[in-house]
């Protein structure tokens, strides 16, 4: 168990729709970062928060947006959803040491129909 | 372009087989090299490495990084069943951002 939490597991709903996912980061780190995993591709870097702010942005799109609250926890928000959104989401945090190693959480697995 | 790119794309083994699996990188601004087992669903962490020709040992999974030529192996010795997975490599770029950036990952498969 790497200690960061994610819900739901899964997620089904429809074109057009809206759905936030969850993660609680490991106790103690402030870093939070969300990828994207299609099929036949590899991790992709959405964004990163550092303690309540946005750090860096990757390939997200602009239908996707996240937030990270005081207690540290953040969520991802996808609208607009397309069947092309369809993939696990994941979610890893990391702590403010040189190392820098990210620890992820089981993921969230989104279809949209 | 930053581009990590893994061989084999996927390997199929007998137990206690020893395989390499192979990452290799162009990137601007290297910091590190990540190699991460991924089963069901999440990734596990095993191994860091930074710096050039040391080799990064865990039971039987073993990894070293050759910063000259851009690559690194992950070895696995005496393969089990338990090794099937996914083996993604990850590289840690040094800019503003703190993302990895990831391999398509080697499929291995061990067969009794």
């Amino acid at each position: 168990d790497s200690g960061v939490t994610q819900t739901p597991k899964h997620l089904i709903t429809a074109t057009g729709q809206r759905v936030t996912l969850r993660c609680s980061p490991r106790s103690g780190d402030l870093s939070v970062y969300w990828y994207q995993q299609s099929l036949d591709q590899g991790l992709q870097f959405l964004i990163q928060y550092y303690n309540g702010e946005e750090r860096a942005k990757g390939n997200i799109l602009e239908r996707f947006s996240a937030q990270q609250f005081p207690d540290l926890h953040s969520e991802l928000n996808l609208s607009s959803l397309e069947l092309g959104d369809s993939a696990l989401y994941f979610c890893a945090s990391s702590g403010t040491s040189a190392k820098n190693i990210q620890y992820f959480g089981a993921g969230t697995r989104l279809s949209v129909l | 372009e930053d581009k990590v790119v893994q061989s084999p794309l996927s390997l199929v083994v007998h137990e206690g087989d020893t395989v390499t699996l192979n990452c290799s990188y162009e990137v601007t601004n290297f910091r590190s090299l990540l190699w991460y087992k991924q089963e069901k669903k999440a990734p596990t962490f095993l191994f860091m490495l930074t710096s050039s020709g040391i080799e990064k040992k865990s039971g039987r999974l073993s990894s070293i990084l050759d910063k000259k030529e851009l690559f690194s192996i992950l070895n696995i010795t005496a393969t089990q069943t338990g090794d099937s997975a996914v083996y993604l490599c990850a590289v840690h770029l040094q800019t503003g951002a703190n993302n990895l950036f990831f391999g398509t990952g080697t499929r291995l498969t061990v067969i009794p």
